[in-house]
């Protein structure tokens, strides 16, 4: 199993701020083959589902606000809120689709500080 | 309105069987590309995948519930569906429905969530 720890577990960040959160997979999640990392990051808002933000690693989902951006690659990667607004505060999760089962990071919580 | 959406009894007691259905109200569920997953979420804690299945009826399943779940489809009403034997307090949670394209890929398009009790 590839398991995913996220951290910090919560974190408050000013109006404006640079909010980043980090995720490492205890193997690498790296297909080199295709040289692409198999890495989602998912916003969860109370009483909301989870919505899909990034995806193999860094690629914004359709819609997504460009102030989201993902980085790393291998075992060690990066969601970064560039400008935290009153609306990015939820719990987010990164997540491993590379193997089964695809495990999910435990949540970093993002509050206003 | 999303267009997966789940159903079915929020209560369940202890040793029995938990049954959940999604349909799918977008027409997808009859595209190849597209998997069909349940994931859960225990109140207050984090995302775990429990299994999904293909159009053709093929399953994948966590290990850690294998032994008492089942997912179906029924192309033919948009629907794919759980069923949990035996539940425990454990599997008291929210539990949602969602698709991905491809196996081994992100899950992009999720239910909104139904919130299943385990008590008697």
């Amino acid at each position: 199993d590839i398991v995913m720890t996220q951290s910090p577990d919560s974190l408050a960040v000013s109006l404006g701020e640079r909010a980043t959160i980090n995720c490492k997979s205890s193997q690498s999640v790296l297909y080199t083959s295709t040289n692409r990392n198999y890495l989602a990051w998912y916003q969860q808002k109370p009483g909301q589902p989870p919505k899909l933000l990034i995806y193999w690693a860094s690629t914004r989902e359709s819609g997504v606000p460009d102030r989201f951006s993902g980085s790393g690659s291998g075992t060690d990667f990066t969601l970064t809120i560039s400008s935290l607004q009153a609306e990015d505060v939820a719990v987010y999760y990164c997540q491993q689709y590379y193997t089964t089962p695809p495990f999910f990071g435990q949540g970093t919580r993002v509050e206003i500080k | 309105q999303l267009p997966l959406q789940e159903s079915g009894p929020g209560l369940v007691k202890p040793s029995e069987t938990l049954s959940l259905t999604c349909a799918v109200s977008d027409g997808s569920m009859n595209i190849s590309l597209y998997y069909w997953t349940w994931i859960r979420q225990p109140p207050g804690k984090g995302l775990e995948w429990i299994g999904t299945i293909y159009y053709s009826g093929n399953t994948f399943y966590n290990p850690s519930v294998k032994s008492r779940v089942t997912i179906s489809v029924d192309t033919s009403k948009s629907q794919f569906s759980l069923q949990l034997t035996s539940v425990t307090a454990a599997d008291m949670a929210v539990y949602y429905c969602a698709r991905h394209r491809g196996f081994h890929s992100p899950f992009n398009s999720w239910g909104q969530g139904t919130l299943v009790t385990v008590s008697s």
